[in-house]
């Protein structure tokens, strides 16, 4: 199947904890984005890369680090988890920053 | 900073009505996508409008953009329940060094009652 994928698709995890997400596309795209939806489901772009190298950094705290290792991988690190990180993260890709994205299955992220 | 509004943020209709759903953006743009989220589940494309009078058809659904007057719609034709889910639309600006950027509309949650 060609897809966007995330991996877990569910991680329930304590404050202050360090935790990842991955996410892999098999649709030859160049360019992959993470996005957080909050409880509200309004949903905001976080990061975008295009063939590995940081385009979109937003307003986000550091303790976010994205890490591309190849143009189909985009993964999401968190450091220090609080209460506010609890949310639903989308990655997302397309052929580039003009084209539709197509988004991932999701990862629900709690935070207790 | 590019504002985008939806409205109605909530619609309950009837099944066999028609309905539209409006999306108003600030900033130049002739790129406005259109995706449709179900409960618990990822974002499907529903239209891509990358110009000024396109309009998309499927299905029940039909989607315009009138690049001048800044405003996209999303008709819904003679509603079935399979359409309740939310619609989001999404626009980047022309211009700017964030003209790569998709901003999101607040979605509008459609819900079709028998």
């Amino acid at each position: 199947d060609t897809a966007v994928s995330q991996t877990p698709k569910y991680l329930v995890t304590q404050m202050g904890n360090d935790k990842s997400i991955k996410c892999e596309q098999n649709l030859g795209h160049d360019t992959m984005y993470w996005y957080k939806q909050d409880s509200k489901k309004f949903l905001k772009i976080m990061f975008s890369y295009n063939n590995k190298e940081l385009i979109i950094n937003e307003t986000v705290p550091n303790r976010f680090s994205p890490k591309s290792p190849d143009k189909a991988h985009l993964n999401l690190h968190i450091n220090s988890l609080e209460l506010g990180d609890s949310a639903v993260y989308f990655c997302a890709s397309s052929v580039d920053h003009y084209n539709e994205q197509f988004f991932g299955p999701g990862t629900r992220l709690t935070v207790l | 900073e590019l504002k985008v509004e939806q409205n109605p943020l909530f619609l309950s209709m009837q099944e066999g009505k028609n309905y539209t759903i409006y999306c108003n953006y600030s900033t130049t743009s002739d790129r406005l996508y259109w995706y449709r989220q179900d409960p618990g589940k990822s974002l499907e494309s529903l239209f891509v409008l990358l110009s000024n009078g396109a309009v998309k058809q499927e299905g029940r659904l039909m989607a315009s953009l009138d690049t001048k007057a800044r405003l996209s719609t999303l008709h819904i034709t003679a509603a079935v329940h399979d359409l309740s889910a939310t619609y989001f639309c999404a626009v980047a600006p022309n211009s700017g060094g964030s003209n790569y950027k998709l901003t999101f509309g607040k979605g509008t949650l459609l819900t079709v009652n028998p």
